[in-house]
């Protein structure tokens, strides 16, 4: 019954390799997003996607690449691991706003930290 | 950009008792959302309480309220009765109410709770 999901929960990593994970939401919603969080649990919006279609990049190294193969899914590829990229990478997903309805809440998924060693 | 500060780093609190979890924003904008989310150890985001900026009324959520002071860009979380599964890492979080490329969530520091047996 899983809402949101993230595959794999624990990744760790060699720099200088490549990973993805992966995250699915069985909720019927059109907008998916990733967030880090830092190793000081700071939470950032890192890209966001619409209908398939890239919304939000805020600033991310081109290292990172997210790719959305349908509206459920929104993975997220990694060249060239640095150690700065250990962290906690979060998926969401919502209902993009339309007609009336400006709020939509994000559902969270458990998270995968990232160790790059 | 808007900007989402929590001054205290970490609060404790008696079992039983009350605490208050400050936050304080910054925006240009007259409309928006304010949330305040809860991360126990397990990682998951779990939303505590939210409030629409339009709404003078303080939101409640059982043992959870807020002190909206919207001139003063201000969003306490107010919980009463505390008790042991209250321990957790707490975000303040701002999301704009305009529909184009609004559906981010910037996220303060966080604030680390910890209950008192």
């Amino acid at each position: 019954d899983t809402a949101v999901s993230q595959t794999p929960k624990y990744l760790v990593t060699q720099m200088g390799n490549d990973k993805s994970i992966k995250c699915e939401q069985n909720l019927g919603h059109d907008t998916m997003y990733w967030y880090k969080q830092d190793s000081k649990k700071f939470l950032k919006i890192m890209f966001s996607y619409n209908n398939k279609e890239l919304i939000i990049n805020e600033t991310v190294p081109n290292r990172f690449s997210p790719k959305s193969p349908d509206k459920a899914h929104l993975n997220l590829h990694i060249n060239s691991l640095e150690l700065g990229d250990s962290a906690v990478y979060f998926c969401a997903s919502s209902q993009y706003p339309r007609g009336g309805a400006l709020y939509n809440e994000q559902f969270f998924g458990p998270g995968t930290r990232l160790t790059v060693l | 950009a808007q900007t989402v500060t929590q001054s205290q780093p970490e609060m404790s609190v008696q079992e039983a008792e009350t605490v208050t979890l400050s936050c304080t924003y910054d925006t240009s904008e007259s409309d928006y959302y304010l949330f305040w989310y809860k991360q126990p150890p397990s990682r998951q985001m779990i939303l505590v309480i939210r409030q629409e900026a339009y709404k003078q009324q303080n939101a409640t959520e059982n043992r959870f309220s807020v002190n909206f002071q919207k001139a003063a860009k201000s969003f306490s979380l107010k919980i009463s009765d505390s008790q042991l599964g209250d321990a957790a890492m707490y975000f303040c979080a701002y999301r704009s109410a305009q529909i184009q490329g609004a559906q981010k969530l910037v996220f303060g520091q966080g604030t680390r709770l910890t209950i008192n047996p």
